[in-house]
């Protein structure tokens, strides 16, 4: 059974800061996605980053960065600099690879509760 | 807007009666999925769909739940007696099916039940 650990279940921080939620999973498959979403107070959850387990290439993109370390299972994300826009509950999921590609079927941690304060 | 659309967003009802919530998803998209989040959880999965047929649901999914969707494009989740356990923001996503695209998931706004 796959499963997903968000050991933080809130983080306070001042804008301008940087901020890292970390991810833990745990998987018997091979093969596999990890996701980072994001859900603001509307609810809706928006995509940030995916990676297939293939893929340990730690990017940066603006001021977001991932760290996936297979070794240790983990999967974490850095805001860097951040912003009062930032504050949401952000989730790490994991999903099987069929194919090639995710399926959609996926495992959320948790969440991480994110304020920024100006 | 042609992202996924929930209706209704917000139902409050007394246990025992039965609610319907309907998903749009992106037009293109032939994979739609239902998700259950509780206040302080993380979506859990319910079903899918690819096109029309329902290709697997999650022991979450109690016999007085159903999902449909007839012509591959809109769904509706039923949910039958409710319980004050139902009570929930239901998920809907779409995608491109597995042999197009990342299989990235487009949620839309939710659905929010409230069982009184």
């Amino acid at each position: 059974a796959q499963k997903v650990t968000q050991a933080q279940t809130e983080i306070s921080v001042v804008e301008k800061e940087d901020v890292t939620l970390d991810c833990v999973y745990e998987t018997r498959d091979t093969t596999y996605y990890l996701f980072w979403y994001k859900q603001p107070p509307s609810g809706e959850l928006v995509f940030l980053i995916r990676r297939n387990s293939f893929d340990e290439q730690n990017e940066i993109s603006g001021r977001y960065s991932w760290n996936f370390q297979k070794s240790t299972s983990s999967f974490n994300f850095t805001i860097t600099a951040s912003q009062v826009v930032d504050s949401a509950v952000y989730f790490c999921a994991l999903s099987e690879e069929i194919g090639g590609t995710s399926y959609g079927k996926l495992t959320f941690g948790q969440g991480t509760i994110l304020t920024v304060h100006p | 807007d042609t992202g996924v659309s929930q209706d209704p967003r917000h139902k409050i009802t007394k246990r025992g009666q039965n609610v319907t919530f309907r998903c749009d998803p992106i037009s293109e998209h032939n994979r739609l999925y239902w998700y259950r989040q509780t206040l302080g959880q993380g979506p859990e999965f319910l079903t899918y769909f690819q096109n029309e047929a329902q290709l697997e649901k999650s022991r979450l999914l109690s016999d007085r739940f159903s999902a449909e969707r007839p012509k591959g494009s809109f769904s509706t989740l039923e949910i039958q007696r409710t319980e004050q356990g139902d009570s929930a923001m239901y998920l809907c996503a779409s995608s491109l099916s597995v042999s197009v695209g990342t299989g990235e998931l487009f949620f839309g706004e939710g659905s929010r039940l409230t069982v009184l």
